[in-house]
This record gives structure tokens, C-alpha cells and sequence, in this order.
């Protein structure tokens, strides 16, 4: 049983389009980031939910909107995308209340844009 | 602010070489260290962690000892197998924070 899933694993679209990423965790965790790793796999912090509400935002282009409809589900909706949005996007989730604070990755959506 | 540096790959070994990957940390306060792994394809995962000083986290032949006097949790094996072949991340979260910071990365190749 998966712990943190992503839909789509692979998406490929042309400049210009908006597209989404879904990700969803069954841990019961508090709190769900998103991450972008680049081709030289550093990985840079975008968005963190803890509760439905949005903590960390860092600087990233407002054509990235994150929306977390519950505690279980964090998405990501991208408009207007352009080449350099070309990462893997993996999405995490840690339970901060109690103090555990490892990170749980879902497997990453990897976005080509073309 | 808090950052994270290790060193530089990519790590080439044969098998059943010794491994060491060092990294060391700016922190204020008192820091949870962490090693993760990317296997090729896949997301992170938490390899081991340590949530004081002098503690040693260990898994799969892997250790690291948080030393506050150094800052540093270098991250070592005993004898490396091709399947280790990975990329691994050092990484702190400083105790309150929600932010959890990364180093860059290293890059470990195992020949056979």
C-alpha cells in the first residue's frame, strides 16, 4: 500500500499549456511539501501545508499554485509553463506535531516541456 | 541561515570498498540530522537519522555519528555492493522548523 503517491509519473506538454500533479498520502501525516529537483538533482523546497495551511512558500513564479483540499492531498497546478519548469516534481509529507520530522517522497512526476 | 554542505561527487568505488561521504552543517539551536537515499527512478528515502549529539543513527551497513564539537555527520559503510549505487542527501531540521534543509547531493557509483 503505497505511503505517498503522484499522478501523472510522466508529463509531457508544450510551453504556453497549464497542467496539474496530484499527490496523496495515507500516513495520516500533518504536513505535505513540494519539492523540484533538477537535472543535477538539487532539490529545492516550494510549497509546505501543515493542516490544510500554507507555511513555506518560497520564492517561486506564481504561475505555481498549490492547493490542499484535506490534510491527505496536496496538488500542484503549473499555468502557462515553460521550458525551464522541466524537473521531476516529488511532493513529501511528515508528521511535525509529534516531533518525527523524516520525510516521506512519493515516487516524482517527472515534467518535460517542450 | 541553516545550510547543509557535503561534498562533491560523483563517488566512483569498487565493491566492498570502504565508503565516507562528509558532510557537515550550520545550525543554530540543536538540529535532527539526516541521510537520505535516491535510488535511480525514485523518490527519497530516509536512510538513517540522529536527533542529538553523540548519537549514532545505523541501517543496512550504514552509519553516521552526529558531532556537535565538528558539525558534522559523515555518512560511512564498511564494504559498498553495486546495489548502493545511489545518490544520497545529507539534511537538517532545526527543532520547531518546518523546513527541512538539503545538501546537494552525492552521486555514488559501484563497479563490481
Amino acid at each position: 500500500d503505497t505511503a505517498v503517491s503522484q499522478t501523472p509519473k510522466y508529463l509531457v506538454t508544450q510551453m504556453g499549456n497549464d497542467k496539474s500533479i496530484k499527490c496523496e498520502q495515507n500516513l495520516g501525516h500533518d504536513t505535505m511539501y513540494w519539492y523540484k529537483q533538477d537535472s543535477k538533482k538539487f532539490l529545492k523546497i516550494m510549497f509546505s501545508y501543515n493542516n490544510k495551511e500554507l507555511i513555506i512558500n518560497e520564492t517561486v513564479p506564481n504561475r505555481f499554485s498549490p492547493k490542499s483540499p484535506d490534510k491527505a492531498h496536496l496538488n500542484l497546478h503549473i499555468n502557462s509553463l515553460e521550458l525551464g519548469d522541466s524537473a521531476v516534481y516529488f511532493c513529501a509529507s511528515s508528521q511535525v506535531r509529534t516531533g518525527v520530522y523524516e520525510q516521506y517522497f512519493g515516487p516524482g512526476t517527472r515534467l518535460t516541456v517542450t | 541561515g541553516d545550510s547543509v554542505t557535503q561534498m562533491e561527487g560523483p563517488v566512483t568505488l569498487s565493491e566492498e570498498a570502504f565508503l565516507t561521504i562528509n558532510c557537515t552543517y550550520t545550525a543554530t539551536g540543536y538540529p535532527s540530522l539526516f541521510w537520505y537515499v535516491q535510488y535511480p527512478g525514485e523518490g527519497l528515502q530516509l536512510l538513517l537519522k540522529a536527533t542529538k549529539a553523540d548519537d549514532k543513527g545505523s541501517n543496512k551497513g550504514f552509519e553516521a555519528t552526529y558531532r556537535k564539537e565538528t558539525t558534522s555527520f559523515h555518512l560511512e559503510k564498511g564494504s559498498v555492493q553495486v546495489s548502493d549505487s545511489a545518490v544520497y542527501f545529507c539534511a537538517l531540521r532545526n527543532t520547531g522548523g518546518f523546513k527541512t534543509i538539503f545538501g546537494a547531493g552525492t552521486r555514488l557509483f559501484v563497479k563490481a
